[in-house]
């Protein structure tokens, strides 16, 4: 069973706009989420995150949003920039647990045109 | 300060052989992480250690097997290979297993399995 989801496999974005990625999770459990950014070759790289106690956490062009009651959280980039071509993967933890784990989504391939 | 390494880079092995992949974390971390990442889907938790003992574990058999050194290398070893092993692992060290110390990826090791 699929505890992070990302329904949307691509996003295909003109540069300057806003890039909206979207997830969903099913584990009430879960009170720490995250984004990774990975490029072709190279490892995910942490992006930004958010506790549960928030609903919004921004950093620059980057915002995620939380919406606990609908266990969904969204990630704006704005504006969008070619560099920021990449897979995105949404990620959760649960500080219940004695480690942490992160459970991943499928992740999204956000595609930016010049 | 260096990123975190993993060797080798790309890996071809056979059904039924054992494999040892390496991951030299960053100076300083004492938890590790392991996943790995099937085609088209996100990374998945193997295994965690913490100051050279495994701290929880995903879902994955016991012939999944990891070791870590106390100079910030450690092993993931998979015995028995079976076709499904066939993915991208990928390491991830901390400076602590607690929630809210990020995690630092490597670049991965290819494994394919024939």
């Amino acid at each position: 069973d699929q505890q992070v989801k990302q329904n949307s496999p691509s996003l295909s974005v003109q540069e300057g706009r806003i890039s909206i990625l979207n997830c969903d999770y099913t584990n009430s459990m879960f009170d720490y989420f995250l984004w990774y950014k990975k490029y072709p070759a190279e490892g995910p790289t942490f992006l930004i995150s958010i506790s549960s106690i928030k609903d919004k956490n921004e950093d620059g062009r980057f915002t995620v949003f939380l919406n606990k009651s609908a266990k969904h959280l969204s990630l704006h980039i704005v504006p969008s920039q070619p560099g920021d071509s990449a897979v995105y993967f949404c990620a959760a933890s649960d500080s219940g647990g004695s480690n942490y784990k992160l459970t991943f989504g499928k992740g999204t391939l956000l595609t930016v045109n010049p | 300060e260096t990123g975190v390494t993993q060797s080798p880079t790309h890996l071809i092995k056979t059904r039924g052989q054992q494999v040892t992949l390496r991951c030299s974390s960053q100076s300083g971390h004492n938890t590790v992480s392991w996943y790995q990442q099937a085609l088209g889907q996100g990374p998945q938790f193997i295994f965690q250690y913490y100051r050279e003992e495994e701290n929880g574990r995903g879902n994955f058999p016991p012939r999944f097997s990891g070791l870590q050194f106390p100079n910030y290398s450690s092993e993931l070893n998979v015995n028995a290979l079976e076709l499904d092993d066939s993915a991208l692992y990928l390491c991830a060290s901390s400076q602590d297993a607690g929630q809210n110390n990020e995690q630092f990826f490597g670049p991965g090791t290819r494994l394919t399995v024939l």
